[in-house]
């Protein structure tokens, strides 16, 4: 099964919003509602961060939130913080656990 | 506090063999599947292999097929990743992670991770 396609990075100021894409397919994402997104910061283990879509763990701030539409699920964050500087990946749980590349966050 | 720490990595030439370890505490560790997801070097994450709570039931991502091997201990709290055959593709950083959907009703999604284990394959 192919890795889900993740932009290589993107960027965003502090106070603004910022959405990283997780495309894969009508077997995988398209099919059911089960991406997860993780955080990782450098040197440091991945710590999840939505769950089946849209679901946030407890202890995650509100300020993540998960959709999906069609084949395309998204992580948007919103009132960007230079904590949030990190990479982020996705994973369809669908199946075969699949991940994406990884897009790396920058906070200018 | 859940807590998952790796143990076993190390350097090994191709064709050869190596078994890591990840002890568990925190949590009642029989309620729940776990998995091993691994990390080369500068990129991103892939999905090893995975095992239900009793150790009945397995999965192996395709790459690993026939080499590798998850076996868990309850008694131990401790989850195992037996790798043979290795080969150079298969140097990373591997990390041990509960896996709670692997139950039918358990939500899908990797909740939590240890630190990981580095194994590097190299002549």
């Amino acid at each position: 099964q192919s890795a889900l396609t993740q932009p290589a990075s993107v960027s965003g100021s502090p106070g603004q919003s910022i959405t990283i894409s997780c495309t894969g397919t009508s077997s995988d994402v398209g099919s059911y509602n089960l991406v997860s997104w993780y955080q990782q910061h450098p040197g440091k283990a991945p710590k999840l961060m939505i769950y089946e879509g849209s679901k946030r763990p407890s202890g995650v701030s509100n300020r993540f939130s998960g959709s999906k539409s069609g084949n395309t699920a998204s992580l948007t964050i919103s009132g960007l913080q230079a904590e949030d500087e990190a990479d982020y990946y996705c994973c369809s749980y669908a199946g075969s656990k699949v991940f994406g590349g990884g897009t790396k966050l920058t906070v200018l | 506090e859940v807590q998952l720490v790796e143990s076993g990595g190390g350097v090994v030439r191709p064709g050869g063999s190596l078994r890591l370890s990840c002890a568990a505490s925190g949590f009642t560790f029989d309620d729940y599947g776990m998995s091993w997801v691994r990390q080369a070097p500068g990129k991103g994450l892939e999905w090893v292999s995975g095992i239900n709570w009793n150790g009945g039931s397995t999965g192996y991502a395709d790459s690993v097929k026939g080499r590798f091997t998850i076996s868990r201990d309850n008694a131990k709290n401790s989850l195992y990743l037996q790798m043979n055959s290795l080969r150079a593709e298969d140097t990373a950083l591997y990390h041990c992670a509960r896996d709670p959907g692997i139950a039918v009703a358990g939500p899908k999604m990797f909740d939590y991770w240890g630190q990981g284990t580095l194994v590097t394959v190299s002549s």
